[in-house]
């Protein structure tokens, strides 16, 4: 069964740092893009970052641009989401997602989603 | 940015109603769009991508069309499990976006 965890969320100062993983099982994980979407409390879904199969190539929301890194361990089947300089305005569930499909082309929809980790950042 | 707009941004419906949810791209995106299931406290589920394309395992009661900036998501006999927020997402250009959402809620 393909599935996605994530963990690392919690509360935290603004202007503090947070590091999420996504452990990932049941798929080749070095053969997937896989991504970050968030969910701030009572709001819709919004993209945050992308990195290739391979780590060579990572995307961002203008958003967390030069805050947050995107990582991957195809050792430990593990992407992360490295959030610096963390805002109010972060405050969301963040989801991981892989790449739809079966790896053979790019796609930029996700399936499966984990369930989510909340970070509150509040004082 | 491409802005993605949903209508209804609610609907009240009652099983084996049809309900048919628009989402609107500011501009041309082809076929480069999926449809998304979200529940409270459960992970997001794709439905359709490709702006048609059933996933596997996805009831044949959700259709999927349109193509350039009007695509549509048809729920063509309301089930119980179907009460949700529907997302659609374009994967045309960056940064990925969604519309604000459809919730589906019981009449």
């Amino acid at each position: 069964e393909v599935q996605l965890v994530e963990s690392g969320g919690g509360l935290v100062q603004p202007g503090g740092s947070l590091r999420l993983s996504c452990a990932a099982s049941g798929f080749t994980f070095s053969h997937y893009w896989m991504y970050w979407v968030r969910q701030a409390p009572g709001k819709g879904l919004v993209w945050v970052s992308r990195i290739s199969s391979d780590g060579s190539t990572t995307t961002y929301a203008d958003s967390v641009k030069g805050r947050f890194i995107i990582s991957r361990d195809d050792a430990k089947n593990t992407v992360y989401l490295q959030m610096n300089s963390l805002r109010a305005d972060d405050t969301a569930v963040y989801y991981c997602a892989r790449m739809a499909g079966d790896a053979t082309m790019v796609v930029d929809w996700f399936d499966p989603w984990g369930q989510g980790t909340l970070v509150t950042v509040s004082s | 940015d491409i802005q993605m707009t949903q209508s209804p941004s609610s609907v009240s419906a009652s099983v084996g109603d049809r309900v048919t949810i628009t989402c609107r791209a500011s501009q041309g995106i082809n076929i480069w769009l999926a449809w998304y299931q979200h529940k409270p406290g459960r992970a997001p589920k794709l439905l359709i991508s490709g702006a048609s394309s059933l996933q596997s395992g996805v009831p044949s009661r959700f259709r999927g069309s349109g193509s350039g900036t009007v695509f549509t998501l048809t729920i063509s006999s309301l089930q119980p499990e179907d009460f949700a927020t529907y997302y659609c997402q374009q994967a045309n250009d960056f940064p990925l976006t969604f519309g604000g959402g459809t919730k589906v809620e019981i009449k």
